[in-house]
């Protein structure tokens, strides 16, 4: 079954830095890959999106890149507030079932 | 509108009970679906359904059971629960499509003692 790989599992930043988290995926018909947030204690939360037909994609502070041949994307937040403070899952489609990362938590310090 | 609600929050079980959670949406979703969260895992999906009468195996169905009798309700059952059944269980809801975000509920914890 399809296979996704996301790191790092930690990851801190001061505020006003840039955070990154990436992933990897096994199959190579996925298509789609959406990024949930999911802070303390609450249920996750689609925060963006992006389909194969697109390399980039950007919401505000937030972007996602997608590297269909190297079967890679990444999640990309600037100007980071303590807000963002969350666990990040990514996850890539495949049939009709999505397939999550184990979890970025990210931590953001005034 | 509720959104997707889930029954109960929180539930401590003894080895070899069983129990039903049920999960509920009010936005007339076509699919339906119940993940487990556990530490560091991730959310991994048991079972899915893609409408009303249908139900689908997911990554880790071994132990559960489904059932989709409405189309805003979604059911996940535990015959003979074990202590590797202990989690945090969401419930998610989407339009029909594979592309249409996902709608999580606020999860029920389970205990399994």
């Amino acid at each position: 079954g399809e296979n996704v790989e996301q790191h790092p599992s930690t990851l801190s930043v001061q505020e006003g830095d840039s955070a990154v988290i990436k992933c990897t995926y096994s199959d190579s018909a996925s298509n789609y890959f959406p990024w949930y947030k999911q802070e303390l204690g609450k249920r996750p939360q689609l925060i963006i999106d992006i389909r194969s037909n697109v390399g980039e994609k950007k919401d505000q502070r937030i972007a996602v890149t997608l590297n269909k041949t190297a079967k890679h994307f990444s999640l990309h937040i600037t100007e980071t507030q303590p807000e963002d403070s969350a666990v990040y899952f990514c996850a890539s489609l495949s049939g009709y079932a999505l397939n999550f990362g184990k979890g970025t938590s990210l931590l953001v310090t005034p | 509108n509720a959104g997707v609600t889930q029954t109960p929050k929180f539930r401590v079980l003894k080895t070899g009970q069983s129990m039903t959670l049920l999960c509920a949406q009010d936005m007339n979703h076509e699919y339906m679906y119940w993940y487990r969260q556990d530490p560091g895992m991730g959310l991994r999906l048991i079972h899915y359904s893609v409408g009303e009468g249908t139900t689908a195996k997911g990554e880790v169905p071994d132990g559960y059971n489904v059932s989709r009798l409405k189309k805003q309700n979604f059911l996940l059952g535990l015959e003979s629960a074990a202590p590797s059944q202990t989690s945090v269980y969401f419930c998610a809801s989407s339009l029909a499509g594979v592309y249409n975000e996902q709608f999580f509920g606020p999860g029920t914890r389970l205990t399994v003692l």
